[in-house]
């Protein structure tokens, strides 16, 4: 199962910022918070990743709260190619070994 | 940023026949892959895990003997759907982990739609 709760779904207006949260309260303390997004019959894609403190990319923002019990996923300027169901995941090293378990993750529908 | 290519990105075949399915790593070499299926509406679910020069790990309720794994060099896995059958119709994704230069976030394919009719 997966260890993660997120919202099945929410919606953004294009140009303002989405929030997607996701709740951890089972991670231990080696294990990272990644995000993965997946649009619509593709693969899923790799957006950030971070294990205690907040990180940044040139895709989105990831804040930590310091217990680690849950985090946001921060895309500060939504637009309509960002609609896709995003993944928050917790995991050792991304996969390498071998347990991605990916739950439902939020269906993000930005609109115009 | 990395590249997992897999091809083909679709096909439709007839039940009881086979299909293969690649999955290469472009520009970094992947001791280790991962295959997942993904049916409509639901997430990826991890099948198995196919390690360079040995024998892939299944996980369980995944029949080995049906879902075929080779991983013959660093940048290439293959999974063959044996005697395909209409429930096996599916979304297959391999993924890949760049272990090199501290990079542990892990990279799919654009995934194979598999259609059995």
């Amino acid at each position: 199962d997966a260890k993660t709760t997120q919202p099945p779904s929410m919606d953004c207006a294009e140009g303002r910022a989405a929030n997607l949260p996701c709740n951890h309260s089972t991670i231990s303390g080696n294990e990272y918070v990644y995000w993965y997004r997946q649009i619509h019959s593709q693969g899923p894609q790799y957006i950030i990743h971070g294990l205690k403190n907040n990180e940044t990319n040139e895709m989105a923002s990831l804040i930590i709260t310091e217990d680690r019990k849950s985090s946001t996923l921060i895309l500060p300027h939504a637009t309509l190619r960002d609609t896709a169901v995003y993944y928050c995941i917790v995991s050792n090293y991304g996969g390498s070994q071998g347990n991605l378990i990916f739950g439902k993750g939020t269906k993000l529908s930005v609109k115009p | 940023g990395a590249v997992v290519s897999q091809h083909p990105s679709w096909v439709i075949c007839k039940s009881g026949t086979s299909v293969k399915i690649e999955c290469r790593s472009l520009d970094f070499q992947a001791t280790t892959m991962f295959w997942y299926r993904q049916f409509p509406k639901q997430s990826l679910m991890l099948m198995a895990t196919s390690n360079e020069g040995s024998k892939a790990t299944y996980e369980q309720g995944v029949e080995k003997d049906k879902f075929l794994i080779n991983h013959a060099s660093l940048t290439l896995s293959t999974l063959t759907v044996t005697s395909a059958h209409p429930e096996d119709s599916s979304f297959y994704i391999c993924s890949a982990t760049r272990g090199d230069r501290g990079r542990t976030e892990a990279f799919f394919g654009q995934g194979t739609r598999l259609t059995v009719v």
